[in-house]
């Protein structure tokens, strides 16, 4: 196990409507990455936070927006659902933008009807 | 822009075979590479990884092989067991960009009994 938790496990969502995601980091770790992982595919990275401010972003429209907090917890919001952005979505931890081991959450499974 | 192309998409080995799942990258700019498994209804776990100073890396059953000039490397799994049948994914990332993984498609290995 990584002790990189996410909740919910599952969430069915309608288009239109928003959704918020949450991570909990490993204790020290200070830098949290989302990706989005379509069925069959390899993650997507969506954005990166180091000390609560957002330090990378992909190539996801500003819809796509996090939020990290001082107690190693982070959360993704997606607003204005599209179908598309049915997919698993994952958040990794590690201990600073030095450091390049990544460990991975399992995932919130979205689905947009 | 596919920046990490991963092959084979699938691969069926038999119980005590040898794996071998290849990936070539186009970003000169890459100065790390990670192999992730993934199981059904998981997130992606770190399995190996390299930098592109040494030209192999072993842990345990498995290996990376790392031919810079070619940008092309290899995760080679050595006497494949049944455990081993999950979802591979290679990646890369570079310290300048905040060290965000970019990917391959992945590939589904079933090992046989």
């Amino acid at each position: 196990e990584t002790g990189v938790t996410q909740s919910p496990t599952h969430l069915i969502k309608t288009r239109g409507q928003q959704v918020t995601l949450r991570c909990s980091s490993q204790s020290g770790h200070n830098t949290v990455s989302w990706y989005q992982q379509a069925l069959g595919q390899g993650p997507q990275f969506i954005f990166q936070y180091y000390r609560e401010e957002e330090n990378g972003r992909g190539n996801f429209p500003p819809r796509f927006s996090g939020l990290q907090f001082p107690n190693y917890s982070s959360e993704l919001n997606v607003n204005a659902l599209e179908l598309d952005d049915s997919a698993l979505y994952l958040c990794a931890s590690r201990w600073d933008t030095r450091s390049y081991e990544q460990y991975f959450g399992p995932g919130t499974r979205l689905t947009v009807t | 822009q596919q920046q990490v192309k991963q092959s084979p998409q699938s691969l069926i080995v038999q119980k005590g075979g040898i794996s071998i799942i290849n990936c070539a990258y186009e970003n000169t700019a890459f100065d790390y590479f990670p192999w992730y498994q993934q199981f059904p209804g998981k997130g992606p776990a770190l399995l190996i990884a390299i930098r592109p100073d040494v030209s192999e890396k072993k842990e345990g059953r498995f290996t990376i092989s790392f031919n810079k000039s070619a940008k092309q490397f290899s995760l080679h799994i050595m006497d494949s067991q049944p455990g081993d049948s999950a979802t591979y994914f290679c990646a890369a990332s570079r310290e300048t960009s905040g060290s965000r993984l970019t990917f391959g498609e992945g590939t589904q290995l079933t090992v046989n009994p």
